[in-house]
Parts: C-alpha cells; sequence; structure tokens
C-alpha cells in the first residue's frame, strides 16, 4: 500500500549549519508533496511544497528536491537556527484519493547552540 | 483571523463515555479534516469534509462521526471512547479543491482510561 517514510527519526546539528531531513515515499502516482513543521504542543504547519513536474523548490531558507526515480524527497534548511528545533513531516498527496494526505511519521530536528 | 480553533485542550473520559471534539474556522475554506496523532506516528486521517453537507472516510474512520452543517464547523463525535481512542486529534482545513495547503488548529489531546 501506499506509505511515507524517513530515514533517520533524529537529527542534530549545530545552529548555523545546513540541515537535511530525507523523506521515501513508495506511491509512485504522486503528485504533490508538502513539509510540515511541528512545533512542540502545536500543529504541523505549511513550509513548503512541491509538485511531480518539479525537481527543485526553494523558499525562504529552506530548499525541497524531489527525485522521482528513487522516489526520495528532502528538505534542505540553510543556517539552521534554534527556531527550527520541532519534528519535520513529510506528506504526499496521490493523484487519486481525493483529498487523502499521507504523512510520515516525522524526523525530530534539534539545534545545539 | 482566528484561524482554526479547537475545543477542548484537553479531556479525559472514561471507557464508553462519548463526547465530541469541536473544530471551526473563520476562514471560509471548503475542506476540512480531522487527524490523529499517535506517538512515533505520522498524522492519520480520520474523516473530512469537501463542504457544508459532505463528508467522507479517511484511514482511521471506525468508531467516529463527523458532520459539516455549516461551513465553520467539523465535529468530531467519538460514540464510546475506547483506550486505544487516546491520541492527539487535530482538525485542518483548506481553501478547496486546487490548494492543497492546510492550516491546522492546536489540537485536543485526549485520554480515554
Amino acid at each position: 500500500g501506499e506509505s511515507v517514510g524517513l530515514h533517520l527519526p533524529t537529527l542534530s546539528v549545530q545552529e548555523g549549519d545546513n540541515s537535511i531531513i530525507n523523506c521515501a515515499y513508495s506511491n509512485s502516482a504522486s503528485d504533490y508533496f508538502i513539509w510540515y513543521k511541528q512545533e512542540s504542543g502545536k500543529g504541523p504547519q505549511f513550509i513548503i511544497d512541491i509538485r511531480s513536474n518539479m525537481d527543485k523548490r526553494q523558499g525562504q531558507r529552506v530548499t525541497v528536491l524531489l527525485n522521482k526515480t528513487v522516489k526520495h524527497l528532502s528538505l534542505q534548511i540553510a543556517a539552521t537556527q534554534p527556531g527550527d528545533s520541532a519534528v519535520y513531516f513529510c506528506a504526499e498527496k496521490g493523484n487519486t484519493g481525493g483529498f487523502k494526505t499521507i504523512f510520515g511519521a516525522g524526523t525530530r530536528l534539534f539545534v545545539k547552540a | 483571523n482566528a484561524g482554526v480553533t479547537q475545543t477542548p485542550k484537553f479531556q479525559v473520559l472514561k471507557t464508553g463515555q462519548s463526547m465530541t471534539l469541536q473544530c471551526a474556522q473563520d476562514m471560509n475554506h471548503e475542506y476540512m479534516s480531522w487527524y490523529r496523532q499517535d506517538p512515533g506516528m505520522g498524522l492519520r486521517l480520520i474523516h473530512y469534509s469537501v463542504g457544508a453537507g459532505i463528508t467522507d472516510q479517511g484511514e482511521v474512520p471506525n468508531g467516529y462521526n463527523v458532520s459539516r452543517s455549516t461551513t465553520e464547523d467539523f465535529p468530531l463525535r467519538l460514540l464510546s471512547a475506547a483506550p486505544s481512542q487516546t491520541s492527539v486529534y487535530f482538525c485542518a482545513s483548506s481553501k478547496g479543491l486546487a490548494v492543497y495547503e492546510q492550516y491546522f488548529g492546536p489540537g485536543t489531546r485526549l485520554t480515554v482510561t
């Protein structure tokens, strides 16, 4: 069945370094991917999205890369700050099944000062 | 705008009790959904609605009912609470068919004893 997973459950980086969070997906029909950030005690917050007809999309300090050949998604955070400490989820929407978004289990990012 | 609001923030139920988790949004979004989040797992879709009067099941609908009588409100009812329903529940909304960015509420932490 469909699944979205993450390679690493936790990631610890030094403040100022770049962070890379990886995600694998199994549904080759998925046409839209989203990264969410969830801080402790709060709901997920949209960070950036990418459609399957793109390989890369950049936002403010964040870049999402999509490799459809190996069904891999990554989120790069430049100059990581303490405020970036959170759990990051990748999510996919297939082109079937209406609005059903499938979330991965999440990666917890720790930023060391 | 208040965005997506949820009440209560915390709730403890005994097995067999029923209750309703409230969700409201003031952004005039057509699409609303309910997710549950369990430790070490991503968000799982319970039910969703694409507009007033229209609801559909998600990934884990058993034990939950929803209704959508207005655009703003999307309550989630637990018919007979079970310990397996102990979780954090998130409500989310998005603009509609072509816009997938979801806005999440702060969550309701439910414990069933």
